[in-house]
């Protein structure tokens, strides 16, 4: 089916702290995942992405890591600021679709204590 | 370059009425996909457009439709508006057949309660 769901609704750190947030998929035939970071009052960002071909990618201080044994996808974020505060969601893609169409998890708040 | 326009803000609609919400994609974006965003729910996919035409649709009723310009300016209507429509709309455009990182950009949104 499709579902991509999180593992914590919330997760407190504190500055400088490296903060991972975790990600569970269903289809096994996704080929195409995204982190988005969605701050109050806008629409979701666009932070990183992988293919289901990688394991790991990095970015400027985010790295995604993928594990398709256990359709699992975290977010690593080095040194979180206060500025990182938002909700995170990891999103699903199937190129068959062209990309338009994306599943949703439910979202992880992060919140950055100074 | 200006980034895709949704309009209106926020709306107050009443149960059984019905709503049309706006979307302009950036300059030169063909496609446009809508998502119905609840806490409950989260991000849940309505439909795409792509010259003109619905080329993906997701699991919702009838009452939600859409439609597209020959400008790639989007529109989608919601018809006897019931509370659970209540929710944040956004759109996001994209370059056609892109991934999301070249150009799969999310407006602001709708924000619109059902009273």
């Amino acid at each position: 089916g499709e579902s991509v769901g999180l593992h914590l609704p919330t997760l407190s750190v504190q500055e400088g702290d490296n903060s991972i947030i975790n990600c569970a998929y269903s289809n096994s035939a996704s080929d195409y995942f995204i982190w988005y970071k969605q701050e109050s009052g806008k629409g979701p960002q666009f932070i990183i992405d992988i293919r289901s071909n990688m394991d790991k990618r990095q970015g400027q201080r985010v790295t995604v890591l993928l594990n398709k044994t256990v359709k699992h996808l975290s977010l690593q974020i080095a040194a979180t600021q206060p500025g990182d505060s938002a909700v995170y969601f990891c999103a699903e893609s199937r190129q068959r679709t062209g990309f338009q169409k994306l599943v949703f998890g439910t979202g992880t708040r992060l919140l950055v204590s100074p | 370059k200006a980034g895709v326009t949704q309009t209106p803000r926020y709306l107050i609609k009443t149960r059984g009425q019905q709503v049309t919400l706006s979307c302009s994609p950036i300059s030169g974006h063909r496609s446009v996909s809508w998502y119905q965003q609840t806490p409950g729910q989260g991000l849940q996919f309505l439909f795409e457009y792509f010259s003109e035409t619905q080329r993906n649709k997701g699991n919702f009723p009838g009452r939600f439709s859409g439609r597209q310009f020959s400008n790639s300016r989007s529109e989608m209507n919601v018809s006897t508006l019931e509370l659970g429509d209540s929710a944040l709309y956004l759109c996001a455009s994209s370059l056609v057949g892109r991934r999301p990182e070249n150009g799969y950009t999310f407006g602001s949104g709708t924000r619109l309660t059902v009273v």
